[in-house]
């Protein structure tokens, strides 16, 4: 069974661009999760998706966003981009939305705002 | 890889030694865990998983062990091969939820 993939792999924005990032879950797969990963941060949990409908959010401000397709794939969305939003955005898919099902990583997307 | 934190713990061991890394969490709803191990330039892989109803869990070479009382978490990787260096992670999740938080991370080197 394939795993999750994620594009683009490699990004290059400027200051005030926006910037849509897609991932594709595992087959099945019901549950897609968006993460951002950086040196200072570490992984911070951006929001999750279930049914084309977001269940869970993080703390972060309303530039990010994301949706998510019947087919289960989802995209996110950062808008009017800052330096601070360089880092590795990570996707994570589960069978379900319960909080004891494994999550499963794609290789994550290098976004490098200059 | 720049995937991880610049200033992460590190625990180096000797090729074929045993390892253990260890995880603090602070939320005593967590329900669930979850160590993944990250190497340069790829997404988080899952290790190995627990649930709050057991305290220890065994898979090839590794074994989790939660202590609650204490909210520890522990990996232990038996016989460590080089193969085995990178970055690891804990992360929980409460029950119900499809939230994780992750810890910030140890690196794993294994010298030869």
């Amino acid at each position: 069974k394939a795993g999750v993939t994620q594009t683009p792999r490699y990004l290059i924005k400027t200051r005030g661009q926006q910037v849509t990032l897609s991932c594709s879950p595992i087959s099945g797969h019901r549950s897609v999760s968006w993460y951002q990963q950086t040196p200072g941060q570490g992984l911070q949990f951006l929001f999750e998706y279930f049914s084309e409908t977001q269940r869970n959010k993080g703390n972060f401000p309303g530039r990010f966003s994301g949706r998510q397709f019947s087919n289960s794939r989802s995209e996110m969305n950062v808008s009017t981009l800052e330096l601070g939003d360089s880092a590795l955005y990570l996707c994570a898919s589960s069978l379900v939305a319960t909080g004891d099902d494994t999550q499963y990583f794609g290789p994550g997307t290098r976004l490098t705002v200059l | 890889g720049e995937s991880v934190g610049l200033h992460l713990p590190t625990l180096s061991v000797q090729e074929g030694d045993n390892s253990i890394i260890n995880c603090a969490y602070s939320n005593s709803a967590s329900d669930y865990f979850i160590w993944y191990k990250q190497e340069s330039g790829k997404g988080p892989q899952f290790i190995i998983d627990i649930r709050s109803n057991m305290d220890k869990r065994q898979g090839q070479r590794v074994t989790v062990l939660l202590n609650k009382t204490v909210k520890h978490l522990s990996l232990q990787i038996a016989a460590t091969q080089p193969g085995d260096s990178a970055v690891y992670f804990c992360a929980e999740t409460p029950r119900g939820f499809n939230k994780f938080y992750f810890g910030s991370g140890t690196k794993l080197n294994v010298k030869p």
